[in-house]
């Protein structure tokens, strides 16, 4: 089975600055992994999916993520954050072969100006 | 449809109560997952329906949860004898098939008194 945790339940940044949101997983298969973000009162949607390929990912909104197989890590980046990125970040992940997607327990970034 | 449809939005009910959520996917979407969200918690998974294998019903937390899903389709999840800590938000999310983003419904907000 599949898990994830997430280092940080809570990381405020000032506005300009990098932020880096932690996320550890844990699986014996191979795995895809994903970066959803949920803004205030709106649903979730996806940032950033690793399915093979490049470690390096790239997403919306100038955020990307690293996938580190030896540090079964997929934190995610931005270099200079905004006011609007205050939301709820959550990383999912799934092995490969029709597994469910399971999340971890999120982190709220908090902007401030 | 357009999206990913729930009903109810919002579902206040007794404790002892039997209830209902629906959710229609996506139109074509194979996997279906539910999801609860309470605060603090993250997104619990529930239950994952994949084209016509059996559910992976691992995340169901006791026997009063059980989910069906007829024709490939539409899906329901049921709660039966609703206790207060049943009280969260119930998310549905349909995808195309296993890697693809998640389309995310609004939500049943339910409310056990």
């Amino acid at each position: 089975a599949q898990s994830v945790t997430q280092l940080d339940s809570q990381v405020p940044v000032f506005e300009e600055a990098p932020v880096e949101l932690r996320c550890n997983y844990s699986s014996s298969v191979s795995v895809y992994l994903f970066w959803y973000v949920q803004y205030p009162n709106q649903g979730l949607q996806l940032l950033l999916k690793y399915l093979s390929g490049s470690t390096l990912v790239k997403g919306i909104n100038g955020f990307e993520a690293e996938f580190n197989k030896s540090q079964t890590s997929f934190h995610l980046r931005k270099p200079s954050v905004h006011i609007s990125d205050t939301a709820e970040y959550f990383c999912a992940v799934s092995g490969q072969g029709a597994q469910k997607l399971v999340f971890g327990q999120g982190t709220r970034l908090t902007i401030n100006p | 449809g357009a999206g990913v449809s729930q009903s109810p939005s919002n579902k206040v009910t007794e404790k002892g109560k039997d209830v209902e959520l629906r959710c229609d996917p996506i139109s074509g979407h194979t996997a279906l997952y539910w999801y609860r969200q309470s605060l603090g918690q993250g997104l619990e998974f529930l239950i994952y329906f994949q084209g016509n294998s059996a559910p992976d019903k691992s995340g169901l937390p006791s026997d009063r949860f059980s989910a069906e899903r007829t024709g490939g389709s539409v899906s329901t999840l049921t709660i039966q004898r609703t206790q207060q800590e049943d009280s969260a938000v119930y998310l549905c999310a349909s995808s195309l098939e296993q890697g693809e983003k998640l389309f995310f419904g609004s939500g049943t907000q339910l409310s056990v008194l």
